[in-house]
């Protein structure tokens, strides 16, 4: 079965700092594509990062970047310079890409990230 | 930018009462998808909608659920008797276009079943 694992149910960070979230999976498939979603206090959910399983480059998005490894089926996320406004549930999810239509998310539990001033 | 919206963005019911969530997608996305969270909670999958009829379903998604897309702009989710447990964050989600590959979420709908 195709699973996420977030191992760290709550990280803090200094404002300014870099901070890095865990993430596994496991699947047996080898074309997939892997989120990182932020989910603030208002409860919607906003995708920060995504990647393709076939790149072997690391998605970057400004400040938010990932460490894709994906013989360890590792998908870590790395935050630099740290905001107040980062806080927030970040969820990992992975999408297989050979079922079809069937075109589901699989989530991990989630970290809970604060952000001291 | 297009959007995924939601209606209404909090729904309070009674226990055995019917309920119907409303989604617009995005407008040129031909996938559409329900997810809920209880509070708390991981993401749970509950039903994907590809060319009018359900691709995939989970075991959540029992007899008292059903989606529906009456008019090519909405897509709605009908839980038909609801129970205490249905009280969670329910999230639709588009994808398809040039995203194809990304799953596009609203702000969700918070039911509260008393």
């Amino acid at each position: 079965a195709q699973t996420v694992t977030q191992s760290q149910p709550e990280m803090s960070v200094q404002e300014a700092e870099t901070v890095t979230l865990s993430c596994t999976y496991d699947t047996s498939e080898s074309d997939y594509y892997l989120f990182w979603y932020k989910q603030p206090p208002s409860r919607q959910m906003i995708l920060v990062i995504r990647q393709e399983a076939y790149k072997q480059q690391n998605a970057t998005e400004n400040r938010f970047s990932v460490n894709f490894q994906k013989a360890a089926k590792s998908f870590s996320l790395k935050i630099s310079d740290s905001q107040l406004g980062d806080a927030a549930m970040y969820f990992c999810a992975y999408l297989p890409l050979n079922a079809g239509n069937n075109r589901k998310l699989i989530w991990g539990l989630g970290t809970s990230l604060a952000v001291n001033p | 930018e297009p959007e995924v919206t939601q209606t209404p963005s909090h729904q309070v019911t009674q226990m055995g009462q019917e309920v119907i969530l409303r989604c617009v997608p995005i407008s040129n996305h031909l996938y559409f998808y329900w997810y809920r969270q209880i509070l708390g909670q991981k993401v749970e999958f509950l039903v994907s909608f590809y060319n009018n009829e359900i691709s995939e379903k989970s075991e959540i998604f029992d007899d008292q659920f059903s989606v529906e897309r009456p008019d090519g702009s909405n897509f709605t989710l009908k839980i038909r008797s609801t129970k205490l447990e249905d009280s969670a964050m329910y999230f639709c989600a588009s994808g398809g276009g040039s995203s194809y590959n990304e799953q596009f979420f609203g702000p969700g709908t918070r039911l509260t079943v008393l």
